[in-house]
């Protein structure tokens, strides 16, 4: 079946630091999305890449979908403690998402 | 405009007991789903809805029961409460099941059975 698996689970970093996230599919997507969750909350959106190769920015953080669309990242430049949180791919495809299982970011001041 | 709101924030329940989180979202979506959410296991789909009177199981459907009798509300029931049900429960919504919408999520349930 389908599966979205995203690496790695943990990551702690130093405030300044850079920070990637990793989501791999088991098979070709329609598209993905990627959602920040803060400690205490909810998933909230951030954006959505649709297109083979597609690379969009938000200010320090670059999203990436693979040329084959199989795969994302999440960059995350300079890192900031406003960044903590885990951030979550979806993977969509028929009709369904598919969620990663979330990478946590720590981030020491 | 509220968005999705889940009731109650937090619940303790004991074993064997059942209860109804509530969730209603007033952006006219289509689709609404429950997720629960359990460490390094990300989020898993319990049961979803692609419009009223019409749902569907997801990925861990078994304890639980849901009901769509209107395009605003989409309660999620628990039968028999089980430790094993200890979680984080959110709702979330969307314009309708197609794979490109946003998903739209409830503040979240914290659930303990005891």
């Amino acid at each position: 079946g389908q599966q979205v698996m995203q690496i790695p689970q943990y990551q702690h970093v130093q405030e300044g630091e850079d920070f990637t996230t990793y989501c791999n599919s088991s098979t070709t997507l329609s598209n993905i999305q990627w959602y920040k969750q803060r400690p205490g909350g909810h998933p909230v959106f951030l954006i959505q890449l649709v297109k083979s190769g597609e690379v969009k920015k938000q200010k320090r953080l670059t999203f990436q979908f693979g040329e084959a669309k199989k795969n994302s990242s999440l960059h995350i430049t300079a890192t900031q403690t406003t960044d903590v949180g885990t951030y979550f791919c979806a993977g969509g495809a028929g009709n369904q998402f598919y969620f990663g299982t979330g990478t946590s970011l720590t981030v020491i001041p | 405009n509220a968005g999705v709101t889940q009731t109650p924030k937090f619940q303790v329940l004991k074993t064997g007991q059942s209860m109804t989180l509530q969730c209603a979202q007033d952006m006219n979506h289509e689709y609404m789903s429950w997720y629960r959410q359990d460490p390094g296991m990300g989020l898993r789909l319990i049961h979803y809805s692609v419009g009223a009177g019409i749902t569907d199981q997801g990925e861990v459907p078994n304890g639980y029961n849901v009901s769509r009798s209107t395009t605003e509300d989409f309660p999620l029931r628990l039968l028999s409460a089980a430790p094993s049900q200890t979680s984080v429960y959110f709702c979330a919504s969307s314009r309708n099941r197609g794979e490109r919408n946003t998903i739209y999520f409830g503040e979240g349930s914290w659930l303990t059975v005891v």
